[in-house]
């Protein structure tokens, strides 16, 4: 099965840009969506398709996908973006189809 | 405003049944595909189901197949997962998630505040 990998942790200063990025074999042939999950709360699509941002999400939030390697890129990072981030790929080469999320990266405000 | 709202989250014991709900609101539930997602408590997202919009087509996870049961009530917008041979491993917080209906891929675009299914004895 199709296996994304994303850092544990990663830690910016305010007003700092974060990336967290997220591996898997060829993901750039996939679409990539990322979640923000904040704690106690509900996951929140905050990119979608790559690139794509939801109504209401801020936009300080972006995506990019190409060979190896998606990353979420949040810009002047605020502390109510500390949250988990997972990314998501649709694994349709496994049977009738697998929805797939990384491990999760903590964000820590400094 | 589209929103999920989970029940039926509950103590049992292995081996027990339970059964999940998530009543839909603000949206033409029987247009979109839905989906059960869990978390154990500190730990990371896992996919455990869809269905499509009819009903007709059913996904699972391997962890669960053969075990747990998706299935819909488009006249009552809602979703629902029966959950038999509960394991300890099932423990988890339980989400109920749309399928956004806008993408060419995958994803979820509208979470419920989830379910808290603990197996124990």
């Amino acid at each position: 099965s199709y296996v994304l990998t994303q850092p544990s942790s990663v830690s910016v200063a305010p007003g700092q840009t974060a990336k967290i990025t997220c591996g898997g074999n060829n993901i750039g042939f996939r679409n990539v969506h990322w979640y923000q999950q904040r704690p106690g709360q509900a996951p929140l699509l905050v990119v979608h398709d790559d690139d794509d941002r939801p109504s209401g999400i801020p936009e300080r939030f972006s995506g990019a996908n190409s060979g190896n390697t998606a990353t979420l890129t949040i810009n002047r990072v605020e502390a109510g973006d500390e949250a988990d981030y997972y990314c998501q790929v649709w694994d349709s080469d496994s049977g009738r189809g697998n929805v797939v999320f990384g491990r999760g990266t903590k964000l820590t405000v400094l | 405003e589209v929103q999920l709202v989970e029940s039926g989250g509950d103590l049992v014991q292995p081996g027990g049944s339970l059964r999940l709900s998530c009543a839909v609101s603000g949206v033409s539930f029987s247009d979109f595909w839905m989906h059960w997602v869990r978390q154990i408590p500190g730990g990371g997202l896992v996919w455990v189901s869809r269905i499509s919009a009819d009903g007709a087509t059913t996904t699972y996870a391997d962890s669960v197949k053969g075990r747990f049961t998706i299935s819909r009530d488009n006249a009552k917008n809602t979703l629902y997962l029966q959950m038999n041979s509960l394991r300890v491993e099932d423990t988890s917080v339980y989400f109920c998630a749309r399928d956004h209906p806008g993408s060419s891929s995958v994803v979820l675009d509208v979470w419920g505040q989830g379910t808290t299914v603990t197996v124990s004895s």
